[in-house]
Parts: C-alpha cells; sequence; structure tokens
C-alpha cells in the first residue's frame, strides 16, 4: 500500500538552529500539508500545499516556517530559527486531487519526524 | 475557531467492546474522522463518515454520528489487544483543513 514516508524520524538540535524536514508523499497525490503535535496536546494544523504554492496556513505558520516542493517527489518544512516551543513531533500528509472518489479527501499521514529543541 | 473534545484515556478488557466519544463545535461539518496511531507510527484512517449519515458499520467498528449534538462515538467490538493506540477524531468542514482532538488513548487488558 502506498505510504508517505518522513525524515529524519527524530531530529536534536540547538535552539536558533535551522532545521528541515522531509516528506516523501504518495506519488499521485496533489496536496500536501504539514500538522504538529506537541506532546499532550492536540495535533494541529499547519500549512497546506498545492500546485506549487501555499494553499492555506495556521497562525502557528509565521516567517519562521517555510514550505517547498524542491523536485518531483519531495516535499519540505523548513524551521529558520528553531525555539523551544518548537520540540513537537511533526506529521507530513498528503491526499488525492479533488477530495478523490468518494469526496471524502482522506488525508494520508506519515509516521512523523519528532524534533527536540535544546 | 472550531474545536473537538474527546476523553485522554480508556481501559477495557479483551474481549470488550470500546466506546471511544468525541464533541465537535462546528455545526458545517461535512466529513468527520477516526485516526489511529500505533507507537512509532503515523497516523492511519481508520474510518469516516459524511455528516448525512448517522451510523457506518466497518467489520467490528461502528461510528455513530449525532449531529444534533454534535457527538460522533468509536465503537470497537471484541477488542484486542492488537487495538491498544490512541485513537484520534477530527472534522472537516467544506475544504477546510481537518481539525483533530488530542486523542483518546486505548489500552486494552488481557
Amino acid at each position: 500500500e502506498p505510504e508517505v514516508t518522513q525524515t529524519p524520524s527524530h531530529q536534536v538540535t540547538q535552539m536558533g538552529q535551522e532545521v528541515i524536514l522531509r516528506c516523501v508523499p504518495i506519488s499521485n497525490h496533489l496536496y500536501f500539508y504539514w500538522y504538529r503535535q506537541i506532546l499532550g496536546q492536540k495535533v494541529e494544523f499547519l500549512v497546506s500545499f498545492y500546485n506549487n504554492e501555499i494553499s492555506e496556513k495556521s497562525e502557528i505558520f509565521d516567517d519562521q516556517f517555510s514550505v517547498e516542493r524542491p523536485d518531483g517527489s519531495n516535499f519540505t518544512l523548513k524551521i529558520r530559527s528553531t525555539k523551544l516551543e518548537d520540540s513537537a513531533m511533526y506529521f507530513c500528509a498528503s491526499s488525492e486531487p479533488s477530495g478523490g472518489a468518494t469526496g471524502a479527501n482522506v488525508l494520508t499521514f506519515g509516521a512523523g519526524s519528532r524534533l527536540t529543541v535544546l | 475557531g472550531e474545536d473537538v473534545e474527546q476523553s485522554l484515556f480508556l481501559s477495557v478488557r479483551e474481549g470488550d467492546s470500546s466506546v471511544i466519544n468525541c464533541t465537535y463545535t462546528d455545526s458545517s461539518s461535512t466529513y468527520l474522522y477516526w485516526y489511529k496511531q500505533e507507537p512509532g507510527a503515523g497516523l492511519q484512517l481508520l474510518t469516516y463518515i459524511f455528516s448525512n449519515m448517522d451510523m457506518k458499520q466497518d467489520q467490528r467498528l461502528t461510528v455513530l454520528l449525532n449531529k444534533k449534538d454534535k457527538h460522533l462515538s468509536l465503537r470497537i467490538a471484541d477488542t484486542q489487544t492488537g487495538d491498544s493506540a490512541i485513537y484520534f477524531c477530527a472534522d472537516r468542514s467544506g475544504n477546510t483543513p481537518l481539525v483533530f482532538g488530542k486523542g483518546t488513548r486505548l489500552s486494552v487488558i488481557a
């Protein structure tokens, strides 16, 4: 079964450092997403991406964050200068065009990248 | 903004039924979803229900939707130890992003 893969599975970084989290979405999916989950908190939406541009972003997704699809397969999340409160599990997801056959717009998630900022 | 609430923990004996509850605030939700997260794994879609339905059954899983009360439940029949995981309720309105709850940790006691 097709899956979304994320790397690294765990990254430890110093405050102020730049971090890039990588994702390979499912190949025929056209919508891409980043979510995050701070320990013990809800899974929160960060950003959605379609047709090589951001389609929606949350208040969390400030100027420190950026996303890119550098080639036909990767989708990256960059945090420019990490803060302690960026420590979280970051999930990448992708979905089919136009909600898929059912219109339910089912998101397929990766296993997550745990970011620890010291 | 929209909110989704779930109880954080549920413990059941193997073979019993589990019922995980969720409430949401968005009256214009179109789809509601249940995702499962096993240790070290991503969020795996279990099932979803369209907002004009009140029940959906899929093998051991039964989803009940009370749209008037904005209440969603997931029943797992004959719960097994392999069902131990965190279960997330999520809702979506139109093309807006999924809104998740905090997740319910289900522990199955053998």
